[in-house]
């Protein structure tokens, strides 16, 4: 099993480009969420998904989109890409029965 | 709201010590709490979770402390190595919801 995995690794991006952030999981967890990391704040929420085709916005949700087609696969899609979304953002899953989050080894995203 | 806050933010132990991090929650709902380690550079990974029928839970080296009347639960990482130099992120859940995480302790173990 490749866990879950995050790709790309490092993006640099200009005010107001869009791009997609992937996350792929091969354990079939029913559940995969969208944190962003940044210096003093932890780790926040941004959209989770309890399953394929269900979706619900998280501590910071703004300023990006989420959709679940499939159960492996949970894309983060920025519009408009700001300055104050530079960030590394992590990807995690977990089965729906029990608690422990997989997490990916995370995208670092700069926006400029 | 900060649903669980955490502390010291920074921690320098030296090797052989013991490290104590500590996180307080509001919501009694909570009936989960995990400890996560991250080192540099990669995602961050389950160390050890409790729930709140026990007071202590103890893995290795590392144990959890939970206090339920004083809605607190801390990690105490005896005979402090420099490989366990990480940051510690405490967190809590209630069924069917997302982890909320405290803010991470950076934590420095010195030879």
């Amino acid at each position: 099993n490749a866990g879950v995995t995050q790709t790309p690794k490092f993006q640099v991006l200009k005010t107001g480009q869009s791009m997609t952030l992937q996350c792929a999981q091969d354990m079939n967890h029913e559940y995969m969420s969208w944190y962003r990391q940044d210096p003093g704040m932890g780790l926040r929420l941004i959209h989770y998904s309890v399953g394929a085709g269900i979706t619900d916005q998280g501590e910071v949700p703004n300023g990006y989109n989420v959709s679940r087609s499939t159960t492996e696969d949970f894309p983060l899609r920025l519009l408009s890409a700001a300055p104050s979304q530079t960030s590394v953002y992590f990807c995690a899953s977990s089965p729906a029965d029990t608690d422990t989050q997989y997490f990916g080894p995370g995208t670092r995203l700069t926006v400029l | 709201q900060q649903q669980v806050k955490q502390s010291p933010q920074s921690l320098i132990v030296q090797k052989g010590g013991i490290s104590i991090i500590n996180c307080a929650y509001e919501n009694t709902a909570f009936d989960y709490f995990p400890w996560y380690q991250q080192f540099p550079g990669k995602g961050p990974a389950l160390l050890i979770a409790i729930r709140p029928d026990v007071s202590e839970k103890k893995e290795g080296r590392f144990t959890i402390s939970f206090n339920k009347s004083a809605k607190q639960f801390s990690l105490h990482i005896m005979d402090s190595q420099p490989g366990d130099s990480a940051t510690y992120f405490c967190a809590a859940s209630y069924p069917y919801t997302p982890l909320v995480f405290g803010k991470g302790t950076r934590l420095s173990v010195i030879a």
